[in-house]
Parts: C-alpha cells; structure tokens; sequence
C-alpha cells in the first residue's frame, strides 16, 4: 500500500535559518507530489507541486523541494524562515491515473521563533 | 481562482440528528470531490471519493451508510453526518479536483462539527 512519512513531527526555528523538511513516500509506480501548508486557523494551501521535468521546484513564498527518484523523497527546503512561515506542512503524493486521491504525510509542525 | 466554499464553518449539533455539509468549486467544475476528516493535529484521513453523478467510493472502515455523500452537480458535493454521535465530532474537509485540469486538488477551509 502506498504512504508518506513525514520524518520531523515538530520544527523549532530562528528566524533566518533554513528549513528542511523531510518527506518519504512508497509507491512504484510514477507519482505527483505535492506540499501544501496549513497556517493556524486556515485551510490547506498549495505551496508547490511537481509532476515531472525539472526535478527541483520552486513554489511561492520562496518555498522549494527536490524530487529524488532514487530515495523517493521530496524534501522541502527554505533557506532562510519567517516568524509568518509558523504553520503545519503535510507532503501528499498520488498517482498520475485511477482515483487520484491523494495519500497525505503525517504532518509537521513548524514553529519560528522571532 | 480555484476557490473552494464549504457550509458551514462550524456546526454544533445533539447526539441522534443529522447533519449536512456543502461543498462548492466556485470557479471551476469538478468531477472529483474528496472528503477528509482531520482529527486535532493529525494529518487529513480521505473519507471518501465524490464522483459527479455516480456513487461514491469510501475508504475502507468508513461507514457508508453513516456519511451519506452526495455530488449531484459539477460544483456541489455533500456530507450528510447521520445520527451522529459525540466520537462524529471532528474537522470535515473537502477538497475539489479540477475537470480535466491537472492533478491538483483545492481544498475548502473545513467544517468544524462538535456533537454533544
């Protein structure tokens, strides 16, 4: 069955320092992959995606992550944080045919301390 | 654009009566909708797949018969709660895939249900 493992539940950072997010999925077949973010009080928003190409994307709010085949990781990087960047981040993978429904990570949870 | 609604935010209900939550694409036609459920800091559960004029698919230990799912046009699904009961309360989320757009599902802001 395929699932996403999201490594670090909680994050405490500084201001300015980077971000690394880890994200881990097991699935065999060719897959999109998705971040999405969820600020206190909010719903989930797209932060970026990647289906193929080029496989370092780059989202908004100066977000990015690298898809490795090899390691079927998709981390999520920032290299320097805000205090606004506090919020929860889940990785989600699904399947490029069938349902499409996404299979999320467990979450992690991201505090920034100004 | 890309704008998911869901009605209501919040509801509160008694243990035993129903409850109805919409979900609208409001700029875009969906023949996808999913329901999640998202338990206090814990990651969504997909609930179910809501196909435009067909029956939905529930993940398996979701009761179908329970959560009544509904997507009787390209911009509306909706979750009925059947008599629900106090462990029903939770935060519902539905999300909508575009038709014929790439693979990428908007989600709604949620509703939170508490049942007493």
């Amino acid at each position: 069955a395929q699932s996403v493992s999201q490594h670090n539940h909680h994050v405490i950072l500084s201001e300015a320092a980077s971000l690394e997010l880890g994200c881990n999925y097991s699935y065999g077949g060719t897959v999109n992959l998705f971040w999405y973010v969820q600020y206190p009080g909010q719903h989930l928003q797209l932060l970026l995606k990647y289906f193929s190409g080029d496989p370092l994307v780059k989202g908004i709010k100066g977000f990015e992550a690298e898809f490795i085949k090899s390691k079927f990781s998709f981390n999520l990087r920032k290299p320097s944080v805000q205090w606004s960047d506090t919020a929860e981040y889940f990785c989600a993978v699904t399947q490029t045919s069938g349902t499409y429904k996404y299979i999320f990570g467990t979450g992690t949870r991201l505090k920034v301390l100004a | 654009g890309a704008v998911v609604s869901q009605h209501p935010s919040w509801v509160i209900c008694k243990s035993g009566t129903s409850v109805k939550i919409e979900c609208r694409s409001l700029d875009f036609q969906a023949t996808t909708m999913f329901w999640y459920r998202q338990f206090p800091k814990q990651s969504l559960m997909l609930m179910a797949t809501s196909n435009e004029g067909s029956k939905a698919t529930y993940e398996q230990g979701v009761e179908k018969d329970k959560f009544l799912i509904n997507h009787a046009s390209l911009t509306l699904s909706t979750l009925t709660v059947t008599s629900a009961h106090p462990e029903d309360s939770s935060f519902y989320i539905c999300s909508a895939r575009s038709s014929g757009g790439p693979n990428t599902q908007y989600f709604g802001p949620g509703t939170r249900l508490t049942v007493l």
